[in-house]
């Protein structure tokens, strides 16, 4: 069974760092693309990165490219997000995903609120 | 970047026909799946590449694709259905995962 659990998340100060982890289990870790979607409180979905296998291929949504960074540890089925300068908007679950093209298993969620 | 454009809400009696549109700009050309995400629940795919069904999805559920819309269609609604559900594509011109709006399904 394809198990996904985050960890991590808390409660930041806008202008602060964060980092937030998934441990994969259930399939072959390194054969997948992963991402990461949040969903500000009430609000929709919204991709925020996606790493490839061998994590030499990364892509960001424009609002955060060049404060988040994505990264995966295939020896440890893991993969995180590494998040700086956060601001008061971005407080949202932050969902890892395994990535297809479509998102066929989901974690639950781990809450990052960004509040002073 | 692409925008995809959903209905923000649907509302229908139980037994009837539940059909949830996402707009985008030549989508037809584009591969479109669809997630149901109840309330405190993450999301679940529920149709991928425009009409297919991951197993445990009842047949109820089906996608299609054509021109700039996209539609999922769920036959002979059930309470159970009642939820969010969100199209997402993928943007050849920026290697982009997107989402549209969401559409809140109410089963009256």
């Amino acid at each position: 069974e394809v198990q996904l659990v985050e960890s991590g998340g808390g409660l930041v100060q806008p202008g602060g760092s964060l980092r937030v982890s998934c441990a994969a289990s259930g399939f072959t870790f390194s054969n997948y693309w992963l991402a990461w979607v949040r969903q500000a409180p009430g609000k929709g979905l919204e991709w925020v990165a996606n790493i490839n296998q061998d994590g030499s291929e990364k892509y960001y949504v424009d609002s955060v490219r060049g404060r988040f960074t994505i990264s995966r540890d295939n020896a440890r089925n893991s993969v995180h997000l590494q998040m700086n300068k956060l601001r008061v908007e971005e407080t949202a679950v932050y969902y890892c995903a395994r990535d297809v093209s479509s998102f066929d298993h989901w974690g639950q969620g781990t809450l990052v609120t960004v509040s002073s | 970047s692409y925008v995809l454009t959903q209905p923000p809400s649907v509302s229908l009696a139980p037994g009837q026909t539940a059909r949830i549109t996402c707009g985008g700009n030549n989508i037809g050309s584009k591969t479109v799946h669809w997630y149901q995400q109840k309330p405190g629940q993450a999301p679940v795919l529920v149709i991928y590449s425009d009409s297919d069904r991951p197993s445990g999805i009842p047949e109820r559920f089906s996608g299609s694709n054509s021109g700039d819309a996209a539609t999922l269609t769920i036959s002979r609604v059930e309470a159970g259905d009642e939820a969010d559900y969100y199209c997402q594509v993928w943007d050849r011109s920026n290697v982009h995962r997107v989402f549209g709006g969401g559409t809140k399904l109410t089963v009256l």
